[in-house]
This record gives C-alpha cells, structure tokens and sequence, in this order.
C-alpha cells in the first residue's frame, strides 16, 4: 500500500528538550515537505526536498531542520522546541513527474510546555 | 508563498443540504486542487482539476477551474454525516517543483 508514515503520531514535551519527526514514504518520491497545521492559518510549508541531500526552507522554517540522507525518509528535527511551536505537523511526499498527487502522512500533534 | 484565500473560512449546514465554498488567488494557476481533511488524518487529494472552465465530479462533490485561471469552486451536494472535516484548495503554479500551494481550509460541519 502506497503511504507517509509518520511517528509519533502525538508528543508532549518541554521547551528546550531536542527530538525528531521521522517520515517515511515507499512511492520512490522525490519531493518531500514538511508543514505544520495552525488554526486558521491552513498548512505552511516548513521545508522541502527535491531530492536526497538536498532541501530548502519553506515559508516558516525557524526552529526546525531536516535532512535527506535516503530517498524515502525526511526527518523533522526540533533543536530547542518552544511552545509556539505546538502545533499538528504533516509531512507530504509526491513524484517530481505528477506534481499534483501529493500524499499527506496522518500527522503529528506535538505539544511544547 | 502565494496566498490563496478560501471562503468560507467554517459552515456549519444541516445534513441534505448543499454546500458551496471557493479559493481566489491573485496568481494565474495551470492547476486547482481540492483535498479533504477527515479528523485526525492527513489530507487526502479529492478532485484535480486541469483548465480552464473545467467541470469535474467525484461523486455528490462537483468542482470548477475558473476561466480566469484566478479560482476554483467546490460544491457538495445533499450533504451527509461523513463529510465533516477541513476542505482545502491547492494551486499549482508554473513547472517549479516546489510549485504547490494551499488555501487555508473551510471547516465543515454537518448537523444531522
């Protein structure tokens, strides 16, 4: 079955307390993206990737990295969470050939105390 | 980003009526997109729309690519139960691989 996993699908954390996102996809994408889902504000991208090892920022990247050492994972990493970064994260997947078929994971709610 | 501006921003409807909600944009868009929210999913890919005055159907939902290339229409007909969740409309501007941009949902809610 063609999918985006993501895990945790739910964190609870403390402000300063480092910890990762993973996202998997088994389509062979190239394009990844990470956005985060705020009450009316819709999706925002965070950071992308085109391709393994290499990545760009999104609209609202500070705070966050990625990498993209294997095709199919795309890892978000939050150094120093801070509250305002509570938040449901989805990362995304789709081939560079059928741009509009992008596929979301189930997403991730993280809360930052 | 590009902005894209959805309306409205929630509904609240009771079930078996219609429902219409659209996405505006000031950037000509070469496609419109339209995805669905279920609660506590990911979104899932709805309808896709090509050209310009483009009419589509999936089913009870029918949506339009705007002549000016500017907008996109969905409408849900005789609405039911499972069709609460967040709609949203997405643009794909120009050959750009990061080229797809989304509106920022409408909130649906059906009373049954």
């Amino acid at each position: 079955e063609a999918q985006v996993t993501q895990n945790p699908r739910y964190l609870i954390t403390v402000t300063g307390k480092k910890l990762t996102v993973t996202c998997s996809q088994n389509m062979n994408h190239e394009y990844m993206s990470w956005y985060r889902q705020d009450p009316g504000l819709g999706l925002r991208q965070i950071y992308y990737s085109m391709n393994v090892e290499v990545t760009d920022k999104g609209d609202v990247p500070e705070g966050y990295k990625v990498s993209r050492k294997e095709k199919r994972n795309f890892p978000l990493i939050l150094e120093s969470p801070s509250p305002n970064q509570t938040s449901l994260y989805f990362c995304a997947s789709r081939s560079l050939a059928f741009a509009y078929e992008q596929y979301f994971g189930p997403g991730t709610r993280l809360t930052v105390t | 980003g590009q902005q894209l501006n959805q309306s409205p921003q929630s509904m609240f409807i009771q079930e078996g009526e219609d429902v219409s909600m659209n996405c505006t944009s000031s950037s000509i868009f070469n496609t419109w997109l339209w995805y669905k929210q279920d609660p506590g999913e990911g979104p899932v890919l709805l309808i896709a729309l090509y050209k310009a005055g483009e009419l589509t159907s999936n089913g009870r939902l029918t949506a339009q690519f705007g002549i000016t290339r500017k907008d996109s229409f969905l409408n849900i007909s005789a609405s039911i139960p499972s069709d609460v969740g967040i709609y949203f409309c997405a643009g794909q501007l120009g050959t750009g691989a990061n080229n797809l941009f989304f509106g920022t949902g409408t909130r649906l809610t059906v009373i049954p």
